[in-house]
């Protein structure tokens, strides 16, 4: 089967600027997650959807961040504006219900 | 709410000496268990699970981790490494809340072997 892709693999912004994510899960995976993953440290959870819906974004900042999955299938992460401290990698997930995780191999955001 | 301690931040090792890597747990439900592997420039991968059944797991490249209940803790073993171990190593916990399994990751640990 197909992994979880996500485009682009880098990306490098100013601070102040928009940036966007893509993320197409694997085929019939209701779940899909954002995670944000600073170096150094372990995943983060920004948001996770169950199909369409949100089912936690307890720890995004929604002042800056935000995210769709429109029908339920791919998903968009945009950040507007980027502050320095974003700069991370930004990783998508996507799994059936009680199953594990497939990671995409994620973004890379550097901001200047 | 569930969290994960993962207590050792970088582990170096000789090739094909053993390694232990520690994972403890909180939880006040019932958990899932997952081991994730880190290649740089990499997203993780699923290196062995526990979702119920028997509490020894193993993966196909010589891990195995064992689940104990009482101990909260879910540590990766691993009798002899290779120097394509190296890499970075997530534990991560998962429940059922509210009708979807919530994830929370470790710290994460790097292996360092050395030839």
């Amino acid at each position: 089967e197909a992994g979880v892709a996500q485009s682009p693999r880098y990306k490098i912004i100013e601070k102040r600027q928009s940036v966007a994510f893509w993320c197409n899960p694997i085929s019939g995976h209701a779940t899909l997650y954002w995670y944000q993953q600073i170096l150094g440290q372990g995943p983060k959870l920004l948001i996770q959807f169950q199909n369409n819906g949100v089912v936690d974004d307890s720890q995004l900042p929604k002042d800056r961040f935000s995210a769709e999955r429109l029908k339920g299938v791919d998903s968009t992460l945009k950040i507007q504006p980027a502050k320095l401290e974003d700069s991370a990698v930004y990783l998508c997930a996507s799994s059936l219900s009680n199953q594990p995780q497939h990671f995409g191999d994620g973004t890379r955001l550097s901001i200047l | 709410a569930q969290s994960v301690t993962q207590l050792d931040s970088q582990v170096p090792v000789f090739e094909e000496a053993p390694v232990e890597l520690r994972c403890n747990y909180s939880s006040s439900v019932s958990v899932y268990l997952f081991w994730y592997v880190q290649y740089p420039n990499q997203g993780l991968q699923l290196l062995l699970k526990y979702l119920s059944g028997s509490t020894l797991v193993e993966s196909i490249n010589g891990f195995e981790a064992e689940f104990n209940k009482s101990q909260t803790s879910f540590h990766l073993r691993k009798p002899s490494v290779h120097i394509s171990d190296t890499a970075e190593y997530f534990c991560a916990v998962t429940v059922n809340s509210g009708g979807y399994q919530k994830v929370t990751f470790g710290t994460g640990t790097k292996l360092q072997v050395i030839p």
